[in-house]
């Protein structure tokens, strides 16, 4: 089993959707949690970074942590053609300077 | 913007010649960090490294070393390249305080 797991798409949705992305992990001893978007051909950057359990919301996108369930999401409301990217969620120990990445999720977002 | 520059931003080159990647950074960020990116693979570390002179091996390191002579400098080597180094290569800095990591532009890199 890979310690990050993430459905790599692509994932296709109309414009104005609501986009559901989902990342599941087999460590508990990670922490923080970060999502990365990443255009086709760019370094990635980051979009959202989370520490622990809850939500946590900037802008259109929420971060979603279940520390239980070893589930981490991210939602786009009213998606946009600019949102067409690969997302990446990156888990992390404290204190380990190391990242464990997933594969990414591929979105497309029609106009 | 993390001010992380990379050079070259794309390389072909071809088996058995070394090449050397680098990686600059103008924030003095102590850790630092090369990964490659594949298709069905993500981003997988290749080496990290701590401090000046101060390195790590990651998941992938077979075939690569690396170099950190100066805090704002550090340097991917292949020795001796072959067509499965054929990716896009990440650098990467961590913002210490937050645990978060930025990464700059990428150098594609093609062995023939």
């Amino acid at each position: 089993q890979k310690e990050v797991e993430q459905d790599p798409g692509p994932l296709s949705v109309p414009e104005g959707a609501i986009v559901s992305l989902n990342c599941t992990y087999s460590n508990s001893a990670f922490q923080y949690f970060m999502w990365y978007r990443q255009y086709s051909r760019k370094g990635p950057e980051l979009l959202m970074y989370t520490y622990s359990s809850g939500n946590k919301e900037d802008g259109r996108f929420t971060a979603q942590v279940d520390k239980s369930s070893k589930y981490i999401s991210l939602f786009i409301r009213d998606s946009q053609p600019s949102d067409s990217a690969t997302y990446l969620c990156a888990p992390a120990a404290s204190g380990t300077y190391k990242y464990i990445f997933g594969t990414g999720t591929r979105l497309k977002v029609l106009a | 913007d993390a001010g992380i520059t990379q050079s070259p931003r794309h390389k072909v080159t071809e088996t058995g010649t070394p090449v050397t990647l680098r990686c600059h950074q103008t924030e003095n960020h102590r850790y630092m960090y090369w990964y490659r990116q594949d298709p069905g693979h993500g981003l997988r570390l290749i080496h990290y490294s701590y401090g000046v002179k101060d390195t790590d091996k990651g998941e992938v390191s077979d075939g690569y070393s690396v170099s950190r002579s100066k805090t704002e400098d550090f340097l991917l080597t292949l020795e001796s390249a072959t067509s499965s180094q054929t990716s896009v290569y990440f650098c990467a800095i961590n913002e210490e305080g937050t645990d978060t990591q930025y990464f700059g532009p990428g150098t594609r890199l093609t062995v023939l």
